[in-house]
């Protein structure tokens, strides 16, 4: 069953934020949301995950409603680089990690 | 490290041969997954390990066969190859913790004829 729900396809003006939205309504109380990419079908990449709190790194933010049902991936400057495949994931405890289809990103020049 | 390693990268079968992907990863992980990611798709759960000895079946296991004699070494095994298992097939590792990320290895491309 799909535990995610993205848009298909999102452009982004290079330079620009690209916020990238997920909805996880049925998401439980244990579940953290993960955030990974894939550039031209290579090995998904990680990129940010958290359970409740608003986190940052160095390659992005991840923003997740008080509610928990929906969280934002924001690429603070995106580049041509950061042009891929973003999936949202909800990960259960154990090692179920369920990816949905993903939101395909261009980053326009 | 070399991180998580795929063997080999392409591979063409006739339906109904058999064959075995491997994975290895050198991070001394206790979990293991084989994913496959059809065109235009998400990946999808085969099997998963939590440690040696152990493994459990995921989303779609029909088909294949696991084992996990080592912490470093977790093969996909294809007992008689299908044109419906022809996909990129990822295998992937984490620590074990429960917020541990997952490291992806790069793929095999396999086409069954």
């Amino acid at each position: 069953d799909a535990k995610t729900t993205q848009p298909t396809s999102m452009d982004c003006a290079e330079g620009r934020a690209a916020n990238l939205p997920c909805n996880h309504s049925t998401i439980s109380g244990n579940e953290y949301v993960y955030w990974y990419r894939q550039i031209h079908s290579q090995g998904p990449q990680y990129i940010i995950h958290g359970l409740k709190n608003n986190e940052t790194n160095e390659m992005a933010s991840l923003i997740i409603t008080e509610d928990r049902k929906s969280s934002t991936l924001i690429l603070p400057h995106a580049t041509l680089r950061d042009t891929a495949v973003y999936y949202c994931i909800v990960r259960v405890t154990g090692n179920q990690f369920y990816f949905g289809t993903g939101t395909s990103l261009t980053v326009i020049p | 490290n070399a991180g998580v390693t795929q063997t080999p990268k392409f591979q063409v079968l006739k339906t109904g041969q058999s064959m075995t992907l491997q994975c290895a990863q050198d991070m001394n992980h206790e979990y293991m997954s084989w994913y496959r990611q059809d065109p235009g798709m998400g990946l999808r759960l085969i099997h998963y390990s939590v440690g040696a000895g152990i493994t459990d079946q995921g989303e779609v296991p029909n088909g294949y066969n696991v084992s996990r004699s080592t912490t470093e070494d977790f093969p996909l095994r294809l007992l008689s190859a299908a044109p419906s298992q022809t996909s990129v097939y990822f295998c992937a590792s984490r620590r074990g913790r429960t917020s541990d990320t997952q490291y992806f290895g790069p793929g095999t491309r396999l086409t069954v004829l």
